[in-house]
Protein backbone atom coordinates (compact mmCIF):
# COMPACT_ATOMS: atom_id res chain seq x y z
CA UNK A 1 0.00 0.00 0.00
CA UNK A 2 0.68 3.76 -0.28
CA UNK A 3 3.01 4.68 2.21
CA UNK A 4 4.08 7.84 3.67
CA UNK A 5 7.03 10.02 4.33
CA UNK A 6 6.57 12.16 7.42
CA UNK A 7 9.66 14.68 7.70
CA UNK A 8 10.87 15.84 10.92
CA UNK A 9 10.11 13.30 13.29
CA UNK A 10 10.88 16.01 16.02
CA UNK A 11 10.99 19.59 16.35
CA UNK A 12 12.19 21.75 19.14
CA UNK A 13 12.05 25.25 18.80
CA UNK A 14 11.98 28.58 20.67
CA UNK A 15 8.48 30.11 21.09
CA UNK A 16 8.13 32.76 17.98
CA UNK A 17 10.06 30.26 15.46
CA UNK A 18 8.57 29.30 12.32
CA UNK A 19 8.13 25.77 11.90
CA UNK A 20 8.17 23.77 8.70
CA UNK A 21 7.50 20.14 8.30
CA UNK A 22 6.27 17.86 5.24
CA UNK A 23 4.97 14.89 3.44
CA UNK A 24 6.24 12.76 0.82
CA UNK A 25 4.20 9.48 -0.77
CA UNK A 26 5.67 7.33 -3.36
CA UNK A 27 2.02 7.31 -4.94
CA UNK A 28 -0.31 10.22 -5.62
CA UNK A 29 -3.65 11.16 -3.79
CA UNK A 30 -6.64 13.37 -4.29
CA UNK A 31 -6.58 15.34 -0.82
CA UNK A 32 -3.90 16.03 1.39
CA UNK A 33 -4.82 16.73 5.35
CA UNK A 34 -2.90 17.90 7.74
CA UNK A 35 -4.00 17.27 11.82
CA UNK A 36 -2.89 17.92 15.28
CA UNK A 37 -3.34 15.17 18.06
CA UNK A 38 -2.73 16.54 21.67
CA UNK A 39 -2.26 13.65 24.43
CA UNK A 40 -5.29 11.89 25.20
CA UNK A 41 -7.12 13.03 22.04
CA UNK A 42 -8.21 12.32 18.76
CA UNK A 43 -6.76 14.36 15.79
CA UNK A 44 -8.08 17.71 14.84
CA UNK A 45 -8.41 18.63 11.28
CA UNK A 46 -6.42 21.87 10.42
CA UNK A 47 -5.91 21.80 6.61
CA UNK A 48 -7.53 20.23 3.91
CA UNK A 49 -6.57 20.74 -0.05
CA UNK A 50 -8.44 19.07 -2.99
CA UNK A 51 -6.35 20.44 -6.20
CA UNK A 52 -2.57 19.93 -6.89
CA UNK A 53 -0.81 23.41 -6.16
CA UNK A 54 -3.37 24.32 -3.93
CA UNK A 55 -1.93 26.77 -0.64
CA UNK A 56 -3.99 27.31 1.60
CA UNK A 57 -3.86 29.35 4.78
CA UNK A 58 -5.57 28.60 8.61
CA UNK A 59 -4.34 31.32 10.39
CA UNK A 60 -0.84 30.99 11.22
CA UNK A 61 -0.82 27.85 9.21
CA UNK A 62 0.08 27.50 5.56
CA UNK A 63 0.12 24.22 3.77
CA UNK A 64 0.62 23.58 -0.08
CA UNK A 65 -0.59 20.24 -2.02
CA UNK A 66 2.33 19.27 -4.39
CA UNK A 67 1.99 19.73 -7.98
CA UNK A 68 2.60 16.07 -8.35
CA UNK A 69 0.09 15.24 -6.39
CA UNK A 70 2.57 12.88 -4.02
CA UNK A 71 3.77 15.57 -1.43
CA UNK A 72 2.59 18.13 0.75
CA UNK A 73 4.26 20.54 3.49
CA UNK A 74 2.60 22.64 6.67
CA UNK A 75 3.90 25.94 7.85
CA UNK A 76 3.78 27.17 11.24
CA UNK A 77 4.85 30.78 11.72
CA UNK A 78 5.55 32.63 15.21
CA UNK A 79 4.93 29.44 17.14
CA UNK A 80 3.27 29.54 20.52
CA UNK A 81 3.67 26.86 23.36
CA UNK A 82 -0.14 25.97 22.64
CA UNK A 83 1.22 24.19 19.37
CA UNK A 84 2.79 22.02 20.87
CA UNK A 85 1.35 18.75 20.14
CA UNK A 86 1.96 15.88 17.58
CA UNK A 87 1.15 16.53 13.61
CA UNK A 88 -0.11 14.29 11.22
CA UNK A 89 -0.33 14.35 6.98
CA UNK A 90 -2.65 12.22 5.54
CA UNK A 91 -3.48 11.32 1.68
CA UNK A 92 -6.80 10.27 0.76
CA UNK A 93 -7.70 8.20 -2.32
CA UNK A 94 -11.25 7.98 -2.41
CA UNK A 95 -12.05 6.48 1.28
CA UNK A 96 -8.74 4.58 1.59
CA UNK A 97 -7.03 7.47 3.58
CA UNK A 98 -2.87 7.03 4.78
CA UNK A 99 -1.01 8.94 7.62
CA UNK A 100 2.36 9.84 8.12
CA UNK A 101 3.73 8.59 11.34
CA UNK A 102 3.66 12.08 12.49
CA UNK A 103 6.04 15.70 13.95
CA UNK A 104 6.31 15.99 17.45
CA UNK A 105 6.50 19.86 18.38
CA UNK A 106 8.19 21.23 21.46
CA UNK A 107 7.82 24.87 22.04
CA UNK A 108 10.16 26.00 24.95
CA UNK A 109 8.54 29.48 26.09
CA UNK B 1 -23.01 18.65 18.55
CA UNK B 2 -21.14 16.45 20.34
CA UNK B 3 -19.27 15.37 17.06
CA UNK B 4 -18.02 11.96 16.95
CA UNK B 5 -18.06 9.72 20.17
CA UNK B 6 -16.69 6.21 21.16
CA UNK B 7 -17.45 4.58 24.07
CA UNK B 8 -15.69 3.17 26.07
CA UNK B 9 -12.60 5.21 26.60
CA UNK B 10 -10.70 2.72 28.33
CA UNK B 11 -11.08 -1.56 28.28
CA UNK B 12 -8.43 -4.12 29.41
CA UNK B 13 -9.28 -7.59 28.09
CA UNK B 14 -7.99 -10.99 28.67
CA UNK B 15 -6.37 -12.89 25.42
CA UNK B 16 -9.25 -14.54 23.73
CA UNK B 17 -12.30 -12.15 25.19
CA UNK B 18 -14.39 -10.68 23.02
CA UNK B 19 -15.68 -7.00 22.86
CA UNK B 20 -17.25 -4.25 21.03
CA UNK B 21 -16.40 -0.71 20.19
CA UNK B 22 -18.75 1.80 19.88
CA UNK B 23 -18.92 5.07 17.23
CA UNK B 24 -21.84 7.15 17.18
CA UNK B 25 -21.80 10.60 14.98
CA UNK B 26 -24.56 13.36 14.86
CA UNK B 27 -23.15 15.27 11.62
CA UNK B 28 -25.36 13.48 9.22
CA UNK B 29 -22.38 12.02 8.04
CA UNK B 30 -22.17 9.11 5.55
CA UNK B 31 -19.35 7.64 5.38
CA UNK B 32 -17.64 6.55 8.80
CA UNK B 33 -14.65 4.58 9.81
CA UNK B 34 -12.22 2.94 12.21
CA UNK B 35 -8.55 3.30 12.37
CA UNK B 36 -5.91 1.80 15.02
CA UNK B 37 -3.35 3.97 15.89
CA UNK B 38 0.23 2.77 17.91
CA UNK B 39 3.25 4.10 19.15
CA UNK B 40 5.56 6.10 16.52
CA UNK B 41 2.51 4.88 13.95
CA UNK B 42 0.44 7.14 12.12
CA UNK B 43 -3.33 6.07 11.96
CA UNK B 44 -3.98 3.04 10.07
CA UNK B 45 -7.16 2.22 8.41
CA UNK B 46 -8.95 -1.07 9.87
CA UNK B 47 -12.32 -0.77 8.19
CA UNK B 48 -14.69 1.68 6.88
CA UNK B 49 -18.23 2.49 5.63
CA UNK B 50 -19.08 4.62 2.62
CA UNK B 51 -22.74 4.72 3.39
CA UNK B 52 -25.45 3.21 5.28
CA UNK B 53 -25.28 -0.51 4.58
CA UNK B 54 -22.12 -0.83 2.96
CA UNK B 55 -18.62 -1.77 4.71
CA UNK B 56 -15.02 -2.27 3.56
CA UNK B 57 -11.83 -3.65 4.38
CA UNK B 58 -8.87 -1.17 5.02
CA UNK B 59 -5.22 -1.62 5.25
CA UNK B 60 -5.71 -3.86 8.63
CA UNK B 61 -8.56 -5.80 8.57
CA UNK B 62 -7.34 -9.17 10.47
CA UNK B 63 -9.27 -9.60 13.66
CA UNK B 64 -12.15 -7.60 13.09
CA UNK B 65 -15.13 -7.26 12.17
CA UNK B 66 -17.65 -3.96 11.46
CA UNK B 67 -21.15 -3.10 11.77
CA UNK B 68 -22.71 0.17 10.32
CA UNK B 69 -25.68 -0.04 12.53
CA UNK B 70 -27.86 2.60 11.21
CA UNK B 71 -26.44 5.98 9.65
CA UNK B 72 -25.29 7.48 12.90
CA UNK B 73 -23.70 4.27 14.33
CA UNK B 74 -20.65 2.14 13.27
CA UNK B 75 -18.95 -0.46 15.81
CA UNK B 76 -16.06 -2.49 15.82
CA UNK B 77 -15.98 -5.92 17.20
CA UNK B 78 -12.67 -8.31 18.35
CA UNK B 79 -13.88 -11.87 18.54
CA UNK B 80 -11.30 -13.32 20.25
CA UNK B 81 -8.66 -10.11 21.60
CA UNK B 82 -5.24 -10.87 20.86
CA UNK B 83 -2.57 -8.60 22.60
CA UNK B 84 -1.01 -7.44 18.78
CA UNK B 85 -4.57 -5.80 18.86
CA UNK B 86 -3.50 -3.21 22.48
CA UNK B 87 -3.91 -0.24 20.80
CA UNK B 88 -5.41 3.20 20.50
CA UNK B 89 -8.74 2.76 18.15
CA UNK B 90 -10.27 6.01 16.65
CA UNK B 91 -13.76 6.37 15.12
CA UNK B 92 -14.05 8.89 12.39
CA UNK B 93 -16.71 10.49 10.12
CA UNK B 94 -17.22 12.47 6.94
CA UNK B 95 -19.79 13.51 4.38
CA UNK B 96 -18.81 11.31 2.02
CA UNK B 97 -16.18 9.72 -0.24
CA UNK B 98 -12.96 11.63 -0.06
CA UNK B 99 -14.13 14.55 2.25
CA UNK B 100 -12.40 15.27 5.42
CA UNK B 101 -12.98 13.19 8.33
CA UNK B 102 -13.49 14.41 12.19
CA UNK B 103 -12.39 11.99 14.19
CA UNK B 104 -13.58 10.61 18.07
CA UNK B 105 -11.84 10.78 21.26
CA UNK B 106 -10.33 7.62 21.04
CA UNK B 107 -10.50 4.26 23.06
CA UNK B 108 -7.72 2.99 24.60
CA UNK B 109 -7.38 -0.91 24.75
CA UNK B 110 -5.11 -3.30 26.45
CA UNK B 111 -5.19 -7.19 25.87
CA UNK B 112 -3.47 -8.93 28.50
Amino acid sequence: GQQLNQSPQSMFIQEGEDVSMNCTSSSIFNTWLWYKQEPGEGPVLLIALYKAGELTSNGRLTAQFGITRKDSFLNISASIPSDVGIYFCAGQLNNDMRFGAGTRLTVKP
Amino acid sequence: NAGVTQTPKFQVLKTGQSMTLQCAQDMNHNSMYWYRQDPGMGLRLIYYSASEGTTDKGEVPNGYNVSRLNKREFSLRLESAAPSQTSVYFCASSEGNGRDQYFGPGTRLLVL
